[in-house]
């Protein structure tokens, strides 16, 4: 079936470095790619999102880039903070026309002062 | 605008039991999805339906398991009966099928299967 595959697992960084996050996607169809983030005992929110049509989207550290023809996708984040730490969740829609997301495994972020 | 609203947020029972997960979605968005998230398999889609109807319930994973939608503002989940290896968060996201958009989750519901 249709996957999506996100590395690393855990990723720790220091206050201000940078943190890039990775995912692949086998839907050849998928248009749609979000990113979210979770923080511990809440509910996964929405960060950014890339759609088919584009390469890259920035909004102030945070980056997505989106190749296609590889099929992957990598957030991006910038000048990293410990509200920063969180997990964070790609996704890319399947095809069909109803939105529906298969999401990564998870990546687990850790800033540390 | 309230966002999408479950209840309960937290549910402790029994194995065995009945427990009943329910969904308001935002208004006005027509597509509703159930997810279960456990430490183990992550974020996984239960079902998720269009307009109220069921258009996948593939993610659901055993019979004991059962979705409704009544109408556009109302969705519950049910487990009949319960087990242990329920235990996990289900939340419940919805958005609009109008392209490609985002989907808002709920605060989820907290389940303990004892």
């Amino acid at each position: 079936g249709e996957n999506v595959e996100q590395h690393p697992s855990t990723l720790s960084v220091q206050e201000g470095d940078s943190a890039v996050i990775k995912c692949t996607y086998s839907d050849s169809a998928s248009n749609y790619f979000p990113w979210y983030k979770q923080e511990l005992g809440k509910r996964p929110q929405l960060i950014i999102d890339i759609r088919s049509n584009v390469g890259e989207k920035k909004d102030q550290r945070i980056a997505v880039t989106l190749n296609k023809t590889a099929k992957h996708f990598s957030l991006h984040i910038t000048e990293t903070q410990p509200e920063d730490s969180a997990v964070y969740f790609c996704a890319a829609s399947m095809g069909g026309g109803y939105n529906k997301l298969i999401f990564g495994a998870g990546t687990r972020l850790a800033v540390h002062p | 605008d309230a966002g999408v609203i479950q209840s309960p947020r937290h549910e402790v029972t029994e194995m065995g039991q009945e427990v009943t997960l329910r969904c308001k979605p935002i208004s006005g968005h027509n597509s509703l999805f159930w997810y279960r998230q456990t430490m183990m398999r992550g974020l996984e889609l239960l079902i998720y339906f269009n307009n109220n109807v069921p258009i996948d319930d593939s993610g659901m994973p055993e019979d004991r398991f059962s979705a409704k939608m009544p109408n556009a503002s109302f969705s519950t989940l049910k487990i009949q009966p319960s087990e242990p290896r329920d235990s996990a968060v289900y939340f419940c996201a919805s958005t609009h099928t109008t392209g490609q958009e985002t989907q808002y989750f709920g605060p989820g519901t907290r389940l303990l299967v004892l």
